[in-house]
């Protein structure tokens, strides 16, 4: 079975700093990895995902992450918090052996705030 | 536009009264499925449908019911709803259930009150 655990429920950081959310992941196989934003009173859009491609990937906003098998971590970073960026984040996983039907496993969530 | 619409978008009930909660895609999407939020706990999915009448449970699908009769809906069928399926619902569709590496598109959310 899979699981996400993403470290800390909030996270706080000034604009203009660096934003780090964790995600930690277990799984028998190397997983597809995502990471969702959810915006006040909206529903998920995807930031980025990893498909065993490059272990670096580039999302929207300025968003990044870096696939860390021997650390099973998935951690999403940005070099400079805007306040737009106040939000909900949520870190997923997939089976890639097509046996879970496409079912993503998602992590508690974490919220950030950005204050001036 | 491509979407997921969910219907309502809040709804507060009392218990043991039978309400739906209607999801619709516009992309022509195979994979459909619903999750529910709460908090601490992220979204845990209820169920979820490959494709026209076929569906199956989720990790949490004990007091739900859905149908796939169109490709383009799933609804969300709470027969007799109790106050611990107060949540927050989200539909979400993606195609090509096989290829787990598919974004799934999200509704933007029905937020269900049992009193």
């Amino acid at each position: 079975a899979q699981s996400v655990t993403q470290l800390g429920s909030h996270v706080s950081v000034s604009e203009g700093a660096l934003v780090l959310l964790r995600c930690n992941y277990s799984s028998s196989v190397p997983p597809y990895l995502f990471w969702y934003v959810q915006y006040p009173n909206q529903g998920l859009q995807l930031l980025l995902k990893y498909t065993s491609a490059a272990t670096l990937v580039k999302g929207i906003n300025g968003f990044e992450a870096e696939f860390k098998k021997s650390e099973t971590s998935f951690h999403l970073t940005k070099p400079s918090a805007h306040m737009s960026d106040a939000a909900e984040y949520f870190c997923a996983v997939s089976d890639p052996s097509g046996t879970s039907y496409g079912k993503l496993t998602f992590g508690q969530g974490t919220i950030l705030t950005v204050h001036p | 536009e491509a979407q997921v619409t969910q219907n309502p978008r809040y709804l507060i009930t009392v218990t043991g009264k039978k309400l739906t909660v209607t999801c619709s895609q516009n992309m022509n999407h195979e994979y459909m499925s619903w999750y529910r939020q709460d908090p601490g706990l992220g979204l845990r999915q209820i169920y979820y449908s490959m494709n026209v009448e076929v569906t199956d449970k989720g990790d949490v699908p004990e007091g739900y019911k859905v149908s796939r009769k169109e490709k383009r809906n799933f609804p969300l069928i709470l027969e007799s709803p109790s106050p611990n399926q107060t949540s927050l619902y989200f539909c979400a569709s993606s195609p090509r259930s096989a290829y787990s590496y598919n974004e799934q598109f999200f509704g933007p959310g029905t937020r269900l009150t049992v009193l």
